[in-house]
């Protein structure tokens, strides 16, 4: 089945480190997405990619850093220099170039990172 | 900047009909997005507007009003598995745009 993948679902850190988060689709998407979700303040969007090799920044973007040097993968870095990075991040995407406006974000099932 | 509203939290009784509304203020709007989101898991679609008008999708309906930026969310029959936080988000341009969310609505479904 195609889908978004995202790992681990849990993930433990020390202040100061940086961390990774993984995001794989195999649904031949173009779009990527990353997400990020506090209590209270539904999902504000850090960053986006349409194309490989290409990527925007989002909202929130500071202390955060991404590639896409494939279709499948976008990876999000939480640098020690993200002030609040404890959150639940979603990656998400979707066929946008292919259907346009109306295509609907598909997400994966988040990693919750928890910064001590 | 972008303002999407939704009401924080709901309680409907088991079999009843609910309503949850969004407005919006945003700058370019092309097409309405509603999710479905179970707690610690990834938001679901559910429906998408981008005429005026409602959509339905067996128990679940969703209309919009562009004039007025204005959609809401009809749940139908309702059952306990509805119980969930459901987003509204707003895509302000072309396809390729991220969307916009609203910081969803709490829904308890109670017996």
């Amino acid at each position: 089945d195609g889908g978004i993948t995202q790992s681990p679902k849990y993930l433990f850190r020390k202040e100061g480190q940086n961390v990774t988060l993984s995001c794989e689709q195999n649904l031949n998407h173009d779009a990527m997405y990353w997400y990020r979700q506090d209590p209270g303040q539904g999902l504000r969007l850090i960053y986006y990619s349409q194309i490989v090799n290409d990527f925007q920044k989002g909202d929130i973007a500071e202390g955060y850093s991404v590639s896409r040097e494939k279709k499948e993968s976008f990876p999000l870095t939480v640098t020690s220099a993200q002030k609040n990075p404890t959150a639940f991040y979603l990656c998400a995407s979707s066929n946008s170039i292919r259907q346009g406006f109306n295509s609907p974000l598909h997400f994966g099932n988040g990693t919750r990172l928890t910064v001590t | 900047g972008q303002n999407i509203d939704q009401p924080t939290e709901m309680t409907a009784t088991e079999g009843a009909i609910v309503q949850i509304n969004c407005t919006y203020q945003t700058s370019g709007f092309n097409g309405l997005f509603w999710y479905q989101q179970h707690a610690g898991e990834a938001p679901t679609f559910l429906s998408y507007n981008v005429l005026d008008g409602l959509e339905e999708k067996g128990r679940f309906s969703s209309f919009l009003s562009r004039s007025k930026g204005y959609s809401y969310l009809l749940l139908k029959e309702l059952q306990m598995k509805d119980s969930a936080s459901y987003l509204c988000a707003v895509r302000r341009n072309s396809g390729n745009t991220p969307l916009v969310f609203g910081k969803g609505t709490r829904l308890s479904v109670i017996a």
